[in-house]
């Protein structure tokens, strides 16, 4: 049980485009889901937090206007990077909490972005 | 500011040998504790945590130790094998804290058969 999804697994995308990762519960109902990026060799950096049904809680330093998050069930949650850039390649995972739980939280396997 | 941090960046031991994985972390809200192993391309997989009420909890060959008194928190693998070789992770969860983890650096940990 508590299986996270991902999709795409990896993306490679032109510089200026949009692209959206989903992230997906599957036996599982996540009223928090969490987005994180990740460099090479380095600990996950928590970009934002969602909750279904309202807006998500951006951390410092990213920018919402650019990493676009959508909650709009209790399994789905969406992350558009737009007009990507170089700089926004990186390996974006997403975890969800397990309702009910203190904070479970269950990783999916991860996006490989990258942008030429 | 706050952080939690890992003693060894590497580690490196023989297969069936037991491994140790240290963290020290400096919020004494703390309530709650993760280990988390990330193999090469992948997202972090849950081990085992450990809520601040406990200071010792086993799973399948492994143990997490927690100590309060020092903010040290410790990953013990019984009989490590190939397949343990990993990144692991210790995350904390500041009470009231909005459900955010905190993250370790990361230690990798490598098994020489």
């Amino acid at each position: 049980g508590a299986v996270v999804s991902q999709h795409p697994s990896w993306v490679i995308c032109k510089s200026g485009t949009s692209v959206k990762i989903e992230c997906r519960s599957l036996d599982f109902q996540a009223t928090t889901m969490f987005w994180y990026r990740q460099f090479p060799k380095q600990s996950l950096m928590l970009m934002a937090t969602s909750n279904e049904g309202s807006k998500a809680t951006y951390e410092q330093g990213v920018e919402k206007d650019k990493f676009l998050i959508n909650h709009a069930s209790l399994t789905l949650s969406t992350l558009t990077v737009t007009s990507a850039h170089p700089e926004d390649s990186s390996f974006y995972i997403c975890s969800a909490k397990l309702a009910g739980s203190y904070n479970e939280q269950f990783f999916g396997p991860g996006t490989r972005l990258t942008v030429l | 500011g706050e952080s939690v941090g890992l003693h060894l960046p590497t580690l490196s031991v023989q297969e069936g040998d037991n491994s140790i994985i240290n963290c020290a972390y400096s919020n004494s809200a703390s309530d709650y504790f993760i280990w988390y192993k990330q193999e090469s391309g992948k997202g972090p997989q849950f081990i085992i945590d450990i809520r601040s009420n406990m200071d010792k909890r086993q799973g399948q060959r492994v143990t997490v130790l927690l100590n309060k008194t020092v903010k040290h928190l410790s990953l013990q693998i019984a009989a490590t094998q190939p397949g343990d070789s990993a990144v692991y992770f210790c995350a904390e969860n500041i009470s009231g804290n909005n459900r955010k983890l905190i993250w370790g650096l990361g230690t990798s940990l490598a098994v020489n058969p």
